[in-house]
C-alpha cells in the first residue's frame, strides 16, 4: 500500500467555521508533511512531523493548527480562515526526514473559504 | 523541445517527440532531488529521483541529469505521449531557512513547467 489518503476531497467553509483536514498512511513512514498549493504555483511547505513530533513550522499563521495523533494519522485543524487561504492542501509522507527517499503525496483537499 | 522552469512556462511538443524540462535549484548543499508530475486535480506523483553523487539516472522513458556545477537539473522524456501532459516540478531536499544544521529537512519545490503533448 503506497497510498496517502486525504479527506475530505473538497471543503467549503465560512470564515467563522472550524473544520479539520485528515490524512492517513499505512506505509510505516515516520515523517509526515502538510503543503499548501495555490493555482499555478508549486506546493509550499507548511509543517513537518517527525516521529509524531512537530519538526518544522514554516511561519504558518495560528489559524492553522496541525496535530499528529499517531504515526499513521495527520490532521490540520482550521479556524477563522480568510478567503486567501483557499487552496489545495496536500499531505505527504516519507520514511524519515533525514533519509533521501521520496515523499508520497495524497490527492489533496480543495479548500474554499467564503 | 526545451523549457526553463522559472515562471510555470508551457512546453508544447508533438506526440512521439522527446521532451526536456529544465530546473535551476537554489542550494548548493542540496543532496537529493526528485521530479514530480502533477495532473489537474491530483497530488504530485513521483517520477524519478537522483542523489548528488550521481550525474545521471535513467528510468522507464525518463532520464534525469544533474549538473552540480551550475545547479541545474533536467528531466528528459523519450517518445512523449498524450498521457504525459501535466505540470512537472523539480524538488530538492533541504533544511528550510532557520533550520540549517538541525537535521530537519523537507522537499522544496521549483516553480514548475506545464507539458502539453499534441496528438
Amino acid at each position: 500500500d503506497t497510498e496517502v489518503t486525504q479527506t475530505p476531497k473538497h471543503l467549503v467553509m465560512g470564515m467563522t467555521n472550524k473544520k479539520s483536514l485528515k490524512c492517513e498512511q499505512h506505509m510505516g513512514h515516520r515523517a509526515m508533511y502538510w503543503y499548501k498549493q495555490k493555482a499555478k504555483k508549486p506546493p509550499e511547505l507548511m509543517f513537518v512531523y517527525s516521529y509524531e513530533k512537530l519538526s518544522i513550522n514554516e511561519s504558518v499563521p495560528s489559524r492553522f493548527s496541525p496535530e499528529c495523533p499517531n504515526s499513521s494519522l495527520l490532521n490540520l485543524h482550521l479556524h477563522a480562515l480568510q478567503p486567501e487561504d483557499s487552496a489545495l492542501y496536500l499531505c505527504a509522507s516519507s520514511q524519515e526526514t533525514a533519509m533521501n527517499t521520496e515523499a508520497f503525496f495524497g490527492q489533496g483537499t480543495r479548500l474554499t473559504v467564503v | 523541445g526545451e523549457s526553463v522552469g522559472l515562471h510555470l512556462p508551457t512546453l508544447s511538443v508533438q506526440e512521439g517527440d522527446n521532451s526536456i524540462i529544465n530546473c535551476a535549484y537554489s542550494n548548493s548543499a542540496s543532496d537529493y532531488f526528485i521530479w514530480y508530475k502533477q495532473e489537474s486535480g491530483k497530488g504530485p506523483q513521483f517520477i524519478i529521483d537522483i542523489r548528488s553523487n550521481m550525474d545521471k539516472r535513467q528510468g522507464q522513458r525518463v532520464t534525469v541529469l544533474l549538473n552540480k556545477t551550475v545547479k541545474h537539473l533536467s528531466l528528459q522524456i523519450a517518445a512523449t505521449q498524450p498521457g504525459d501532459s501535466a505540470v512537472y516540478f523539480c524538488a530538492e531536499k533541504i533544511s528550510p531557512p532557520g533550520w540549517q544544521g538541525t537535521g530537519r529537512r523537507a522537499l522544496t519545490f521549483g516553480s514548475g513547467t506545464r507539458l502539453q503533448v499534441q496528438p
